[in-house]
């Protein structure tokens, strides 16, 4: 089935760090998401898109998440300053129009 | 507040019988959609539905949207379903919110 790639698998950083989470979504899909699930914990959504375009934030979205579009394909998720709650693993999302596609997700410990 | 309820929380079964999974939502819904995620963490997407009765192999799924609820049926269970099953809420247009899971181990 169609794929999404994140890089990298695992990030580790102390705290205070950048970081920059990386997906090449389903190349000829519309709508894309930024997840976060904390470790043993619920799926909790951060922000999406639709062509490119930031549709909504949600308050799990700090002033430190910032999410860019490089070149028009793949996405980043960067976090500066990285905080020790950051902690879990980053999930992007891809779809058409309706199932959505996951990556394989980035872990990231902040220590 | 807390708009996907799911369970049981976990369950555990022996190989062979069959389980009921259960999804309530406390809006409205556009559409909802079952996944499976694996013990390593990634996600498969088993059902896009908004309405009615899909079928997939071993697997349906029933959401009724005035109920507000959404099933999933696992017939003759297999160590391979052990895994966590989620189910993800469309409120209004393509933004999808995840409930906490149930944690299905199957065991032979």
């Amino acid at each position: 089935g169609p794929k999404v790639l994140q890089i990298p698998s695992h990030q580790i950083i102390d705290m205070g760090q950048m970081v920059t989470l990386n997906c090449d979504p389903v190349s000829n899909h519309l709508y894309f998401y930024w997840y976060k699930q904390i470790l043993g914990q619920q799926m909790e959504f951060l922000v999406n898109f639709y062509n490119g375009k930031v549709m909504e934030k949600s308050k799990l979205f700090k002033d430190q998440f910032s999410v860019e579009r490089p070149d028009g394909s793949y996405f980043t998720l960067k976090i500066q300053p990285t905080a020790l709650e950051d902690s879990a693993v980053y999930f992007c999302a891809s779809s058409l129009q309706n199932t959505l596609y996951f990556g394989a997700g980035t872990r990231l410990s902040v220590l | 507040g807390q708009q996907v309820q799911q369970s049981p929380a976990s369950l555990v079964l022996q190989e062979g019988e069959n389980a009921e999974l259960q999804c309530n939502f406390s809006t409205s819904l556009n559409s909802m959609q079952w996944f499976y995620q694996r013990p390593g963490g990634s996600l498969v997407s088993l059902f896009y539905n908004p309405s009615g009765t899909k079928h997939s192999g071993r697997l349906t799924s029933t959401t009724v949207i005035k109920e507000r609820r959404s099933s999933l049926h696992i017939s003759s269970s297999q160590t391979t379903d052990s895994g966590t099953y989620l189910c993800a809420l469309e409120p209004g247009y393509q933004n999808f919110y995840f409930g906490k899971g149930t944690s299905l181990t199957v065991i032979p």
